[in-house]
């Protein structure tokens, strides 16, 4: 059990510019999150899979915004046209299949962006 | 909707001392709670979580929460703290998609 990995951890652009996350869960988790934590806050969900269905997606996810699971396995968020406002933490987390009560949501260390 | 409220920002605590960190949370489903920690520039670590059974909640590295659902608080004690405890702590509601607190600072000095 490697853990969640997120990559890059760290990400520096310019406004305006697109940037892309990857996350990978933990092995066998169906389930995936994407969260967003900004400086002194909690984090904030943004959205969820099981598997390769993007079931929820938060009002915070603007259509700048956009997420995807192909195959259920690996996940990429990608930002359009990045504005300062986007700069934070954003958090990645899998959870494994249960028999539908909620389960323990594994987290990565994060991928910082920063938005100049 | 869900909602959770972390009372205090920070909480100073000399070492080998007891600690609360305080949560209050709101919900009109049926509650799951967790506490998070989270260390310097790493990810957040569950600590413990509440889905149903006894009210008393035991978490890794000493730490217990009592969940109380007349007075809608899930508060996190250690009775005694060391310095390897500072950190970030969060409270969070949810079934699957979390709400988290703005979480409690707990600087443990010597």
């Amino acid at each position: 059990d490697t853990g969640v990995s997120q990559n890059p951890r760290h990400k520096i652009t310019k406004r305006g510019q697109n940037v892309t996350f990857r996350c990978d869960p933990i092995s066998e988790h169906n389930r995936l999150y994407w969260y967003r934590q900004t400086l002194g806050q909690g984090p904030e969900f943004l959205t969820y899979f099981q598997n390769e269905a993007q079931l929820e997606k938060s009002r915070l996810l603007s259509d700048r915004f956009s997420a995807e699971r192909p195959k259920g396995s690996f996940s990429t968020l990608e930002i359009q046209r990045t504005e300062q406002g986007d700069s934070a933490m954003y958090l990645c987390a899998s959870s494994p299949p249960t028999s539908g009560s909620t389960d323990t949501q594994y987290f990565g260390p994060g991928t910082r962006l920063t938005v100049l | 909707a869900q909602s959770v409220t972390q009372l205090d920002s920070q909480v100073p605590v000399f070492e080998e001392a007891p600690v609360e960190l305080r949560c209050n949370y709101s919900s009109s489903v049926s509650v799951y709670l967790f506490w998070y920690v989270q260390y310097p520039n790493q990810g957040l670590q569950l600590l413990l979580k509440y889905l149903s059974g006894s009210t008393l909640v035991k978490g890794i590295n000493g730490f217990e929460a009592e969940f109380n659902k007349s007075q809608t608080s899930f508060h996190l004690r250690k009775p005694s703290v060391h310095i390897s405890d500072t950190a970030e702590y969060f409270c969070a509601v949810g079934f699957q998609k979390l709400v988290f607190g703005t979480g409690t600072r707990l600087l443990v000095s010597p």
